[in-house]
């Protein structure tokens, strides 16, 4: 079946900016989610893209190729709250999310 | 209350015992979604649910079994587990099944050990 590839680990520095990359067999998904999950906590919805491009929300923007297979979150002026795992998750034909083993942050000061 | 509420948070079980867990959401959502999360593991969808209607059982061993009595209620009721079963188990909601499901509102999720 369809899978996501993701980096299990990132290490950043406060107040820098971070890719967090995510990428799938092309022509797999509709469109593609990212999920943030705190350690012990429900993953939260971030954000999505179902075309093309970059998706913009404040400090958070994604970004997608269908044609390459490929996503990436990027996050600005990282808090240290900020640090957690992030999922990114594709809609498969059925209308399901599959999703990938997760990318931990980790923010240092 | 709001979002998604599951119960018990953590869960210690025999592998003889019979439990369930519940989940409630409060949102007003058309489909809900079992999730098992393991460490270094994917999310691996179990069980969808759609108006209360069974849409997806994914390939899930029968000692695990689903129940949605309402569109804002969902059971996982579990008997004779395994210790390979030990994990997180997610509770997620949408607004509907198809292009909605993009968008999931997931619980803090019920921690279950199975000795």
């Amino acid at each position: 079946g369809q899978s996501l590839e993701q980096p299990s680990e990132v290490t950043a520095v406060e107040g820098a900016i971070v890719q967090i990359n995510c990428t799938y067999q092309t022509s797999g998904f509709y469109g593609l989610s990212w999920y943030q999950q705190h350690d012990g906590g429900a993953p939260t919805f971030l954000s999505y893209n179902g075309l093309d491009g970059l998706e913009e929300k404040g400090r958070f923007s994604s970004f997608l190729s269908r044609s390459k297979g490929y996503s990436y979150l990027l996050l600005k002026e990282l808090q240290m709250k900020d640090s957690a795992s992030y999922l990114c998750a594709g809609m498969d034909s059925s209308y399901k999310l599959i999703f990938g083993s997760g990318t931990r942050l980790l923010v240092r000061p | 209350e709001t979002g998604v509420t599951q119960t018990p948070r953590h869960l210690v079980m025999g592998m003889t015992n019979k439990k369930s867990l519940k989940c409630e959401q409060h949102l007003g959502h058309n489909a809900m979604y079992w999730y098992k999360q393991s460490a270094k593991k994917p999310l691996e969808l179990m069980f969808v649910y759609s108006l209360e209607e069974r849409v997806e059982n994914n390939s899930v061993p029968s000692r695990f079994s689903p129940e949605c009595p309402n569109s804002s209620h969902l059971f996982l009721h579990l008997h004779t587990l395994q210790p390979e079963d030990s994990a997180l188990y997610l509770c997620a909601s949408s607004q509907d099944e198809g292009t909605g499901a993009n968008v999931l509102t997931f619980g803090a999720g019920s921690r279950l050990t199975v000795l």
